[in-house]
């Protein structure tokens, strides 16, 4: 079955420090991929999305994600972590069974320390 | 500004009693989405409109049904609550195709007594 995996349930930084989010997933299609944020009580928010082209992708506040197709991989990156990323991380593929709907990941909740 | 709205945003009823969550949308998108998440959790599609066309995901409770009147409106209804229905239920929006960006309203946070 199609599957998103994100390693690390809960990931801590420093403030300034780079956050590197994992992500992986399965995919029979060419992957179409997303990361979405949530902050407390809050709809998820697309941060980013690749479909095609260049696999280095920039998103919202900072934050890009880099495709490599050879190791099933979409890990979410920033250089310099604010207190205000503190939130929770979701990544999706788009699901093969129809083109509609996504498969997210479990989640990845980053804090950020002082 | 083009949005997901959902009433209420916080939900409290009491075991058995029918409860209705609303969704509306300016967007003018033809897809919309119902969402249960619970906490810790991704969120787990119950199902999904593509126009009039309703999809049902296979392991959505029968307690759970919905109805969407017009572009705009999209109601969930559960039937019967449980305590195990206690959850954040989000509403989001989408045009067709599996490229497209989902715009998740605020959620509705429903508690049952």
């Amino acid at each position: 079955a199609q599957s998103v995996t994100q390693l690390g349930s809960h990931v801590s930084v420093s403030e300034g420090a780079l956050v590197l989010l994992r992500c992986n997933y399965s995919s029979s299609v060419p992957p179409y991929l997303f990361w979405y944020v949530q902050y407390p009580n809050q709809g998820l928010q697309l941060l980013l999305k690749y479909t095609t082209g260049a696999t280095l992708v920039k998103g919202i506040n900072g934050f890009e994600a880099e495709f490599k197709k050879s190791e099933t991989s979409f890990h979410l990156t920033k250089p310099s972590a604010h207190m205000s990323d503190a939130a929770e991380y979701f990544c999706a593929v788009r699901a093969e069974t129809s083109y509609d709907k996504v498969i997210f990941g479990p989640g990845t909740s980053l804090s950020v320390i002082p | 500004d083009a949005m997901v709205i959902q009433n209420p945003r916080y939900q409290v009823t009491q075991f058995g009693k029918p409860v209705t969550l609303s969704c509306s949308q300016t967007l003018n998108h033809n897809v919309m989405y119902w969402y249960q998440q619970k906490s810790s959790q991704a969120p787990k599609l119950l199902f999904h409109y593509y126009d009039k066309d309703f999809n049902n995901e296979a392991d959505t409770p029968d307690n759970f049904q919905s109805r969407r009147p017009n572009t705009s409106f999209c109601f969930l209804d559960i039937r019967s609550p449980g305590l195990g229905d206690a959850a954040m239920y989000l509403c989001a929006t989408s045009d067709s195709g599996g490229a497209k960006t989902q715009y998740f309203g605020p959620g509705t946070r429903l508690l049952v007594l």
